[in-house]
């Protein structure tokens, strides 16, 4: 099946830094989700992008959609205790009807 | 507004027993899906339907097996439990129009299988 590489696996960061993490795909997706999901929950979207180089806030959350479709990124301005948990990116294949997961950025914020 | 509702949330199942996990969403998404998620990993794609009388086989369905007799309700059954079956599933759905990607997802259900 479709390989996702995300990246990094883990970060620990003190309160207040800036987070960046990253998503590869072995083929062209036309579209890249970001999720996070806290203990015992199921994922949440954060942002989603649809066309290549589009760039998406959601508060201090900003994300790309690289231009040659094959990579995403996800950046946390500012980090607070509450951006604690696990971000996963997802893509979808032009026409196909399921997303695919990468395998997630565990996120700890050191008060 | 429910949206997507998994139950149960937790259950324990000897090797061999037969289990259904049901999921409900009132949003009348066309689309439904059953992920699972093991330690460490994302999330793996089981089966999926695009309406209803209409299912399809994901990633890894080996063992599993869904219908969709409505456009609200899609089961995901478990015949004979194995430990490698242990993780916790996760379903999804989305309305299938435009170009919109969201998936939402319910709460999620551990199973664990001894």
């Amino acid at each position: 099946g479709q390989q996702l590489n995300q990246s990094p696996q883990s970060m620990f960061i003190q309160e207040g830094e800036d987070v960046s993490m990253n998503c590869t795909s072995s083929s062209i997706f036309n579209t890249w989700l970001w999720y996070k999901q806290d203990p015992g929950e199921g994922p949440v979207l954060l942002i989603a992008l649809y066309k290549a180089g589009e760039l998406t806030s959601n508060g201090r959350l900003t994300a790309q959609f690289g231009i040659t479709r094959k990579d995403s990124f996800l950046n946390i301005s500012a980090s607070i205790p509450s951006d604690v948990g696990i971000y996963f990116c997802a893509g979808r294949e032009t026409g196909a009807n399921n997303l695919f997961f990468g395998t997630g950025t565990r996120l700890t914020v050191i008060p | 507004n429910a949206g997507v509702t998994q139950t149960p949330k937790f259950r324990i199942l000897k090797i061999g027993q037969s289990m259904t996990l049901q999921c409900a969403q009132d949003m009348n998404h066309n689309y439904m899906y059953w992920y699972r998620q093991d330690p460490g990993m994302g999330l793996k794609l089981i089966y999926y339907s695009v309406g209803a009388g209409i299912t399809d086989k994901g990633e890894v369905p080996n063992g599993y097996n869904v219908s969709r007799s409505t456009t609200e309700d899609f089961p995901l059954r478990l015949e004979l439990a194995a430990p490698s079956q242990t993780s916790v599933y996760f379903c999804a759905s989305r309305t299938g129009q435009g170009t919109t990607g969201e998936l939402f997802f319910g709460e999620g259900s551990r199973l664990t299988v001894l």
